[in-house]
């Protein structure tokens, strides 16, 4: 696609449902990235996946968070057993390999609200 | 691990003013990034550096990597009020691909 797509754009959901989160990245990268951003702070790395590489899940905050990437395009990210402190919005980006001194293209996040 | 403080964390613009912010690390990066940030939307990238001593424009917008290469500046001449957002430094070290970023320096109107 012409940028990075990420589904849903809202979510809300009670506190312990598991949630789903997804990203399409721009066609022809083979590197995304998922970061965390709480309200009015920076930018938090969860997880980043580089072609078949084993993904660097060095940023996960627990073992309730996962993410997968399947044929090398779509990502999901989910939160098991949400918990209130997972509410933020979480953007996704990708870059071509390597070329991260380019820096990434983001998507437009999924604000995910935990009542 | 590497951390990037980023300063101020706010400022208020006046239209036609120049603005300042800037961003420091504990360690190296090889390449700095600087990317604005609107409601609702991902940052967006407006300069990148890549050696030590560079100086980027980018329209009104100017960046510099340190000599040290462990700081970076951004500046915004003759600000307009769609100016406003957060702006977010990003370096990249030696190892790996990920980019570590700054907490944002959130930019508004004086009223």
């Amino acid at each position: 696609g012409a940028g990075v797509s990420q589904s849903p754009s809202n979510k809300v959901t009670e506190k312990g449902k598991d949630v789903e989160l997804r990203c399409d990245p721009i066609s022809g990268h083979t590197a995304l990235y998922w970061y965390r951003q709480s309200l009015g702070q920076g930018l938090e790395f969860l997880i980043y996946f580089q072609g078949n590489s084993a993904p660097d899940k060095s940023g996960l905050p627990s073992d309730r968070f996962s993410a997968e990437r399947t044929g090398g395009s779509v990502s999901t990210l989910t939160i098991q057993r949400t918990q209130q402190e997972d509410s933020a919005v979480y953007l996704c980006a990708s870059s071509l390999a390597g070329r991260t001194n380019y820096g990434y293209t983001f998507g437009s996040g999924t604000r995910l609200t935990v009542v | 691990g590497q951390q990037l403080n980023q300063s101020p964390q706010s400022m208020f613009i006046q239209e036609g003013e120049d603005v300042s912010m800037n961003c420091t690390s504990s360690s190296i990066f090889n390449t700095w990034l600087w990317y604005k940030q609107d409601p609702g939307e991902g940052p967006v990238l407006l300069i990148a550096l890549y050696k030590a001593g560079e100086l980027t424009s980018n329209g009104r917008l100017t960046a510099q990597f340190g000599i040290t290469r462990k700081d970076s500046f951004l500046n915004i001449s003759a600000s307009i009020p769609s100016d406003v957002g957060i702006y977010f430094c990003a370096g990249r070290g030696a190892a790996g691909n990920k980019l570590t970023f700054g907490g944002g320096t959130r930019v508004l109107v004086k009223p």
